[in-house]
């Protein structure tokens, strides 16, 4: 089956600690995204890549770094440097090069600062 | 001003009724719309994407105004299962952009 997987579906993470969310997909998708998802303020793009070994930072980078080293990873690193890190993250794909090219979304990782 | 923006509602409508969502958006440059529906702690679906002729895909029928800068959603003849947050979404380059969400609950 075609999809995307995330992993860990629910991660808690003491202050002070990094930590490293997982997002494969086997759809063949060239570009890759991550967003957080906070109640009522919808999805805010954290890191977007259209290539294997490039990417863009979004809207709320800061206190956050990813790698894309393969075309089907797009891992994404919360570091002690993010202050408010308790989210929903969420990892999407897309073809690149159309304009209709749709999103599609992992199943989400539930990060826990305690 | 934001990229896009949504009613949060709720919207709270009986079985069976007909329901509009609106979302404007501000880039005039934008290219490409969708609208995902998001179930409770899950992650957003593709519902539709939006065509300048506007397209129907069953009860649902998606609209695209460009001169006012705004896209809507119709669901007819609504069904409990429709009860979701419904999210609009605009591409006007490499990022999409998302609205806050507009809450639908169809009460029995």
């Amino acid at each position: 089956d075609g999809g995307i997987t995330q992993s860990p579906k629910y991660l808690f993470r003491k202050e002070g600690q990094n930590v490293t969310l997982s997002c494969e997909q086997n759809l063949n998708h060239d570009a890759m995204y991550w967003y957080r998802q906070d109640p009522g303020q919808g999805l805010r793009l954290i890191y977007y890549s259209q290539i294997v070994n490039d990417f863009q930072k979004g809207d709320i980078a800061e206190g956050y770094s990813v790698s894309r080293e393969k075309k089907e990873s797009f891992p994404l690193t919360v570091t002690s440097a993010q202050k408010n890190p308790t989210a929903f993250y969420l990892c999407a794909s897309s073809i690149q090069g159309l304009n209709y090219n749709e999103q599609f979304f992992g199943p989400g990782t539930r990060l826990t600062v305690l | 001003r934001k990229e896009v923006e949504q009613d949060p509602g709720p919207f709270n409508v009986p079985e069976g009724a007909t329901v509009a969502f609106n979302c404007t958006y501000s880039n005039s440059a934008s290219q490409s719309f969708f609208w995902y529906r998001q179930d409770c702690r899950k992650e957003p679906k593709l519902l539709m994407s939006v065509y300048s002729s506007g397209n129907e895909d069953g009860r649902f029928t998606a609209q695209l105004n460009r001169a006012s800068q705004y896209i809507s959603l119709l669901i007819r003849d609504s069904k409990l299962s429709d009860s979701a947050t419904y999210l609009c979404a605009v591409k006007p380059g490499n990022q999409f952009y998302f609205g806050t969400g507009t809450s639908l609950t169809v009460i029995p």
